[in-house]
């Protein structure tokens, strides 16, 4: 099965600058969805990619799908408190562009200090 | 209700007690799924519906567990003889297909076995 790397484990940052959470596999990544998740709630939706190179921007969120397909980065633009969390990739493993089996990284906790 | 509902919230429960997850899917959404979230660890796939049917439950960890969907809407997890070691946070979530479509999550089922 697929296994998800993601680097930092945890980020403490200051509010207005900005960071990068990487994604790694082991295998070619057909379909890459990237979640937050804040303790005590469920995932929120934030991208989700497909194509080698693909590029997708949300307010000040970017994620980038590699051209192997087999790494995907998240940028956040002059983070805010709001931002914090935990970030989690999750990897199709159909390859058919399902999403309802995916296997998810650890995740990379976020702190923004005001 | 405008998103998933899962009910209870929390539940502590003795080793060897039976117990039941509920999920309330957001309303038209076809495809139903079940994560378990260990601390520190990504969600891990357990069982998708489409419909009424469990179209795939390779993700069940033995047959202790189960899930059913009767009318194709509200799902239960159902747990038999509870051990320590299925204490997790359990993440229903929906999406109005299984293809490249956004799933949507519930908050999670906080289950602690002592």
């Amino acid at each position: 099965s697929q296994e998800l790397e993601q680097s930092p484990q945890s980020l403490i940052v200051q509010e207005g600058k900005n960071l990068t959470i990487n994604c790694t596999s082991s295998k070619t990544l057909y379909g890459l969805y990237w979640y937050k998740q804040k303790y005590g709630e469920g995932l929120i939706f934030l991208m989700m990619l497909q194509k080698g190179g693909e590029e997708k921007s949300h307010e000040k969120i970017t994620a980038k799908l590699d051209e192997k397909k087999q790494q995907s980065s998240l940028h956040i633009t002059a983070s805010q408190p709001s931002h914090a969390g935990i970030y989690l990739c999750g990897a199709d493993e159909e390859g058919g562009g399902s999403n309802y089996k995916l296997t998810f990284g650890k995740g990379t906790l976020l702190t923004v200090n005001p | 209700g405008a998103g998933v509902s899962q009910t209870p919230s929390n539940k502590v429960t003795e080793k060897g007690k039976y117990v039941e997850l509920r999920c309330d899917p957001i309303s038209g959404h076809t495809a139903l799924y079940w994560y378990r979230q260990s601390l520190g660890q990504g969600p891990e796939f357990l069982i998708y519906f489409q419909g009424t049917g469990a179209a795939d439950d390779s993700g069940l960890p033995n047959d202790r567990f189960f899930a059913v969907r009767p009318e194709g809407s509200v799902s239960t997890l159902k747990i038999q003889r509870t051990e320590r070691g299925d204490s997790a946070v359990y993440l229903c979530a929906s999406s109005l297909s299984s293809a490249n479509t956004e799933a949507f999550f519930g908050q999670g089922t906080r289950l602690t076995v002592v």
